[in-house]
């Protein structure tokens, strides 16, 4: 079946202008997870629903960022004003239930640029 | 608190051997411990999983190794092959909590023929 697809793969933007990433999660997962991964690091937890709710959005850096899920499914990440240090691979996962299933299938990835 | 330690950071072993990755971490209510491989342009893929109530899990070529008392964790790969080449992250996380993964910073491994 199809696993988790980001769009779009590779973005390009300058400094100080919106951006949107988009993730379609696996078909059924209500769990859905937002993470940053910076050259040379390991994935950096940003957000996670369960379901339409954001229920932790703890590691959202500011309030540049930004993210929905509006029907459960597939979820927006947005970000406001971008600056430099947010060039890194945005990474989304899913799973079955975030409770108690906690393998989680992740995306390619959206590699951000900001020039 | 919330940090995983990784070492080592990159890993070179020739085709047979055994690679082995280490990982520390501080918080104790973290009971939940997965290892991921990526490869490049790749996003992370579920390798293996160990929960404290074991010391050790193998899944075919793959070991976890788990010291509760040592809060440390350990991936071992038996007879290396080149197709094993990757970066490898471990994580840990609450169990029935959110789910959200503490990731170490990797370690590079590179298998040589």
């Amino acid at each position: 079946g199809a696993g988790v697809s980001q769009t779009p793969s590779n973005k390009v933007t300058e400094k100080g202008k919106y951006v949107e990433l988009r993730c379609d999660p696996i078909s059924g997962h209500t769990a859905l997870y937002w993470y940053r991964q910076s050259l040379g690091q390991g994935p950096e937890f940003l957000i996670y629903f369960q379901g339409t709710g954001a229920a932790d959005d703890s590691g959202l850096p500011n309030d540049r960022f930004f993210a929905v899920r509006p029907e459960g499914s597939v979820s927006t990440l947005k970000i406001q004003r971008t600056e430099r240090g947010d060039s890194a691979v945005y990474l989304c996962a899913s799973s079955l239930n975030g409770r108690s299933s906690y393998e989680q299938y992740f995306g390619p990835g959206t590699r951000l640029t900001v020039t | 608190q919330q940090q995983v330690k990784q070492s080592p950071q990159s890993l070179i072993v020739q085709k047979g051997g055994i690679s082995i990755i280490n990982c520390a971490y501080e918080n104790t209510a973290f009971d939940y411990f997965p290892w991921y491989q990526q490869f490049p342009g790749k996003g992370p893929a579920l390798l293996i999983a160990i929960r404290p109530d074991v010391s050790e899990k193998k899944e075919g070529r793959f070991t976890i190794s788990f010291n509760k008392s040592a809060k440390q964790f350990s991936l071992h790969i038996m007879d290396s092959q080149p197709g094993d080449s990757a970066t490898y992250f471990c994580a840990a996380t609450v169990w029935g909590n959110t789910g959200k993964l503490i990731f170490g910073q990797g370690t590079t491994l590179q298998v040589k023929p």
